[in-house]
């Protein structure tokens, strides 16, 4: 089976930056997936990880480093629609490649 | 834009009554995905579909819940009969060989009294 661990919480300041983490175990890691999820609304894809390393994309950064199940979501420039629920993702073949989701991590961005 | 669409956004219903959701994948995107997501358990997946056929429903109560594809634009959920511990929010969603990523339609909201 997959097991996809995120806190449950987090609270940021407008402006400041913030890291989301993301651990995982698997077999046959095929990719890992970061969703925005706004309250009644559905999941946006936001960034993809399948090597090692960092991927940009404007203020939202993605960290992958697949030897110690890791991943974080690094967000900059915190704005107050940030504020939503950021969701990991794996895709495995072990399980049969699709999607698994973490619980998800609820945001909070404060004046 | 290209989008993935649901129909019903919200239906609300009594126990013991079939619920279809309909839902059109991205126009090209041959694998189809339906999940439900509730406060308690997040986002689950149920079934899957590449080029219209299953592939994994081992999420889905197979007594009351089946999954379709009739033809590539439209896929179908239904439960049959309902119960009030299916009420929660059933997403869509499609994915291509052109992108990793799986692209969610706006859900539908499903209310069982």
């Amino acid at each position: 089976g997959q097991n996809i661990d995120q806190p449950t919480e987090m609270t940021a300041t407008e402006g400041a930056i913030v890291q989301i983490n993301c651990t995982y175990q698997t077999s046959g890691f095929n990719g890992l997936f970061w969703y925005q999820q706004h309250a009644g609304e559905a999941p946006t894809f936001l960034s993809y990880n399948v090597l090692d390393g960092l991927e940009e994309k404007g203020r939202f950064s993605s960290f992958l480093s697949r030897s110690k199940g890791y991943s974080y979501l690094l967000l900059k420039e915190l704005q107050m629609k940030d504020s939503a629920s950021y969701l990991c993702a794996v895709r495995s073949t072990g399980g049969g490649n699709k999607l698994t989701f973490g619980t998800g991590t609820q945001l909070k961005v404060e004046l | 834009d290209a989008r993935v669409t649901q129909t019903p956004r919200h239906k609300v219903t009594e126990m013991g009554q079939e619920v279809t959701m309909r839902c059109q994948p991205i126009l090209g995107h041959n694998t189809v995905f339906w999940y439900r997501q509730t406060m308690m358990q997040g986002l689950e997946l149920l079934a899957y579909f590449r080029n219209r056929a299953p592939l994994d429903d081992s999420g889905m109560p197979k007594d009351r819940f089946s999954a379709e594809m009739p033809d590539a634009t439209l896929a179908t959920l239904k439960i049959q009969p309902s119960e009030p511990r299916d009420s929660a929010v059933y997403f869509c969603a499609s994915g291509g060989l052109a992108t990793p990523s799986e692209f969610f339609g706006p859900g539908t909201r499903l209310t069982v009294l």
